[in-house]
């Protein structure tokens, strides 16, 4: 199995909303990855966990909040969002989050629009 | 912080045509990732480059690290209707604060006219 699983793929929310994106992969990554992804630009990095620690957070704001409550599973809870939070989310793992070479699976994202 | 330029942003041609994009990065990395995107989808991993110098070849596609470990190529030969799609450098971190961090370049948009 070598698939990253991203539920859901769409989600419409409003500003008053709270809503959670859930990520999930079975090939025994150590390292997981929030991407945020807006329309013809990369990814980019919103946080990093390694052996389910939190190693990296991007100094995204705290509408925003990761959580990983095992090495298969990585949730991104989202709060009180500005339409301009519209994007694609999208999560990733690799086998060693510490650079000796490994490459990161991508989910297929969650398209989010706020409202 | 780390960051990884990456040119063109965009490249129009005709099928058959040969292709290149460029990566530039302000720090060393540890290593290169090339990703590709096809629209409305999600990256996917193409190859990674660790050594210094080191070039690798799938197929019509080329890939090359620089002897600094600051820069990268990816050159397509004959380009055809399927390799339509953003490319993506990835580099991550030697060192610091943000050791092993994946920084993204801008991606290079190729449209391949048939």
């Amino acid at each position: 199995d070598t698939e990253v699983t991203q539920t859901p793929k769409h989600l419409v929310m409003g500003m008053t909303n709270k809503k959670s994106l859930k990520c999930e992969q079975h090939m025994g990554h150590r390292a997981m990855y929030w991407y945020k992804q807006k329309a013809k630009k990369p990814p980019e990095l919103m946080f990093v966990y390694s052996y389910e620690k939190l190693s990296i957070n991007e100094s995204v704001p705290s509408r925003f909040s990761p959580e990983c409550p095992n090495s298969s599973l990585l949730n991104l809870h989202l709060h009180a969002l500005q339409p301009e939070d519209s994007a694609l989310y999208l999560c990733a793992s690799s086998q060693d989050p510490w650079g000796r070479g490994t490459e990161a699976f991508f989910g297929q994202g969650t398209r989010l629009t706020v409202v | 912080g780390q960051q990884v330029m990456q040119i063109p942003q965009y490249q129009h041609v005709q099928e058959g045509e040969d292709f290149t994009t460029y990566c530039n990065s302000s720090t060393t990395l540890s290593n290169i990732q090339w990703y590709k995107q096809r629209p409305g989808g999600h990256p996917v991993f193409l190859i990674q480059l660790v050594k210094s110098g080191e070039v690798k070849k799938q197929k019509r596609l080329t890939f090359q690290f620089g002897e600094a470990k600051k820069n990268s190529s990816l050159h397509i030969t004959a380009t055809q209707t399927t390799d339509v799609g953003t490319y993506f450098c990835a580099g991550r971190n030697a060192g610091g604060t943000s050791y092993g961090k994946l920084t993204f370049g801008q991606g290079t948009i190729l449209t391949v006219h048939p």
